[in-house]
């Protein structure tokens, strides 16, 4: 069964700290995606990548950073958190051809920054 | 500015009841719309639509799409509470083939 697999299901950190998001999946997606879900503004996109160390940013890109050294795995790095970065993150992938649209989720990071 | 929005916002119904939940959309140079049902965190996948008039069905869902009108419905017959979740919308579009998400319907099911 497909699968996309995120560290945390819940993390609270400090103002300033660095955090990490790891995101894993096992169906050999060539794309990965970073969104951020919030009340009332839905999901937005941070980051997206369609090949090993490639990265484009997204809609909301300021603050993060992402790193995909290997093709399964793409991280999330807030590099000083903030309060406004409190919110759900979700990894997801899909694969590249006709059907690249379909995005499978990870069950996402409740981020809390304090 | 492309955009979807979906409505209702929220809906609340009984065990049994039929719902019908609403995307429209403005997009430039439309590829497709998926709808996805998010329960607790993680949105599956339910239904992509490319061409107008054609159903999509899964058991007691069904979605359809009409690209003259420019709106999609997702149709949940005898509805469960395990039914209960936010159903999201999202419209492929462009030359880079960008996913735009609408808000979302939070559906309740009472039993």
């Amino acid at each position: 069964d497909v699968k996309v697999t995120q560290s945390s299901r819940y993390l609270v950190k400090r103002t300033g700290e660095k955090v990490f998001l790891e995101c894993v999946q096992d169906m050999d997606h060539e794309n990965m995606f970073w969104y951020r879900q919030d009340p009332g503004l839905g999901l937005r996109l941070i980051y997206f990548s369609y090949d090993v160390k490639m990265k484009e940013k997204g809609d909301i890109p300021e603050g993060y950073s992402v790193s995909r050294e290997k093709k399964e795995r793409f991280s999330l790095i807030l590099e000083s958190a903030s309060t406004n970065q409190t919110s759900m993150y979700l990894c997801a992938s899909s694969s590249t051809g006709t059907s690249n649209e379909k995005l499978f989720f990870g069950s996402g990071t409740q981020l809390s920054v304090l | 500015e492309d955009k979807v929005v979906q409505s209702p916002l929220s809906l609340v119904v009984h065990e049994g009841d039929t719902v019908t939940l609403n995307c429209s959309y403005e997009v430039t140079n439309f590829r497709s719309l998926l709808w996805y049902k998010q329960e607790k965190k993680a949105p599956t996948f339910l239904f992509m639509l490319t061409s107008s008039g054609i159903e999509k069905k899964s058991g007691r869902l069904s979605s359809i799409l009409d690209k003259k009108e420019l709106f999609s419905i997702l149709n949940i017959t005898a509805t469960q509470t395990g039914d209960s979740a936010v159903y999201l919308c999202a419209v492929v579009a462009g030359n880079n083939r960008k996913l735009i998400w609408g808000l979302g319907t939070s559906l309740a099911v009472n039993p």
